[in-house]
């Protein structure tokens, strides 16, 4: 089982949909989690910082679920320019450092 | 404004070569960190450092190594080249944030093939 797993899509939507994704990862120690964009070919870019309590950012939601050991995101009003790919990452320092990004979820958002 | 370049962005080069992959990063951060991404994986963490002087394994280290001098630069040594690691490379650097968070953020990549 992979530390960290992601659908990896692809998810094809029209704009103005709502799209979620779900991030489960296994180590029960982690303790910060991301999500981040990535366009073809370019480099991974934050898009947001996942905490306990949930957080919001604009059209774009996520969720921390600490007791089944996933996260997600939620985007609204999905326009054309979401097209890339999601990455989850998952942070634990027990052990020595680990950074654990996974595999990525594809987004095609159609007009 | 603050960034982090990488160069060269392209590579090409032979099995059995040295390569030297140059990071420098303005944002005056502590940690830096190489990662490679392959089809049909995550990025997978290479090495990183927390500070001058300091570097750490990452899960896929083996054939590579790093140095930190200054806390501008890191810079990624292939020893001897492997067609295996035809990858696209990626650093990044972070600083720990208040609340103990590590967001990190990532040069432009590196795509290097091993003939």
């Amino acid at each position: 089982r992979k530390e960290v797993e992601q659908d990896p899509g692809p998810f094809n939507v029209p704009e103005g949909a709502t799209v979620a994704f779900n991030c489960t990862y296994s180590n029960s120690a982690s303790q910060s989690f991301f999500w981040y964009r990535q366009d073809c070919r370019k480099e991974p870019k934050l898009l947001m910082s996942v905490y306990s309590s949930g957080n919001e950012d604009g059209r774009f939601t996520a969720q921390l679920n600490r007791a089944s050991q996933y996260i997600s995101l939620l985007i609204r009003d999905s326009k054309l320019s979401d097209s890339a790919t999601y990455l989850c990452v998952v942070i634990s320092n027990t052990g020595g450092f680990k950074t654990i990004f996974g595999a990525g979820t594809r987004l095609f958002v159609k007009a | 404004d603050a960034e982090i370049t990488q160069s060269p962005r392209h590579k090409i080069t032979e099995t059995g070569r040295q390569v030297t992959l140059a990071c420098h990063q303005t944002w005056n951060h502590n940690n830096m960190f190489w990662y490679r991404q392959d089809l049909g994986h995550g990025l997978r963490l290479i090495h990183y450092s927390y500070g001058v002087q300091d570097t750490n394994k990452g899960e896929v280290s083996d054939g590579y190594s790093v140095s930190r001098s200054n806390t501008e630069d890191l810079p990624l040594t292939l020893e001897s080249a492997a067609s295996s690691q035809t990858s696209v490379y990626f650093c990044a650097s972070s600083e720990i944030t208040a609340s103990g968070r590590n967001e990190q953020f990532f040069g432009p990549g590196t795509r290097l093939t091993v003939l």
